[in-house]
């Protein structure tokens, strides 16, 4: 089992639509959790960080659930500038050193 | 401006040879990190460092060296070794090894 897990999509979504997805982690020690953009063939880029149950900002919300070990996406109002690869990474406490651990990414494609 | 750069943008090598690739910050961070990221998959952790004159294996460090002579810089060595060289290399760095990593725009290698 992968230690972070994505579906890698691609999720349709109308213009406009709401959308969520999300990405389970293994290791229940895990403190910290990030989501990061990337467009193709570019660098990721932070989205946002996610250290207590959520955080929302503007159309983008994620959400924590440590007792499920899963950290979730919405994005609301879908762009056609939302369409990218969304990379869900765990920082991982760990007896061989902590370290941030990159989920597969989930693949989006805004449509009008 | 602060950020993160690599060179090449893109790099082209024969086969038995040794490439460099550069990776230069001037965000004052004291973590750096090379990824590997191969078409529809996520990043693997190549090689990582936490301090000047001091760096660790990641994931995949086989048929790779680094070396971190100074804060700003941590160059990757792709080395004869590395058997399957065609790839997107990402750099990235954060002030430590539990905060945000930052991305430079990356080289894409291409063994001929």
């Amino acid at each position: 089992r992968k230690e972070v897990e994505q579906d890698p999509g691609p999720f349709n979504v109308p213009e406009g639509a709401t959308v969520a997805f999300n990405c389970t982690y293994s290791n229940s020690a895990s403190q910290s959790f990030f989501w990061y953009r990337q467009d193709c063939r570019k660098e990721p880029k932070l989205l946002m960080s996610v250290y207590s149950s959520g955080n929302e900002d503007g159309r983008f919300t994620a959400q924590l659930n440590r007792a499920s070990q899963y950290i979730s996406l919405l994005i609301r109002d879908s762009k056609l500038s939302d369409s990218a690869t969304y990379l869900c990474v765990a920082y991982m406490i760990k007896a061989a050193g902590n370290k941030l651990t990159f989920g597969g990414g989930t693949r989006v494609l805004v449509k009008p | 401006d602060g950020g993160i750069t690599q060179s090449p943008k893109y790099l082209f090598r024969k086969e038995g040879q040794n490439v460099t690739l550069s990776c230069e910050q001037n965000l004052n961070h004291d973590a750096m990190y090379w990824y590997r990221q191969d078409p529809g998959q996520g990043l693997r952790l190549i090689y990582y460092s936490q301090i000047v004159n001091d760096f660790q294996k990641g994931d995949i460090a086989e048929g790779y060296s680094v070396s971190r002579e100074k804060k700003e810089s941590f160059p990757l060595t792709v080395t004869s070794a590395q058997k399957n060289p065609t790839a997107f290399y990402l750099c990235a760095s954060s002030i430590n090894r539990a905060d945000t990593q930052y991305f430079g725009p990356g080289t894409r290698l291409t063994v001929l």
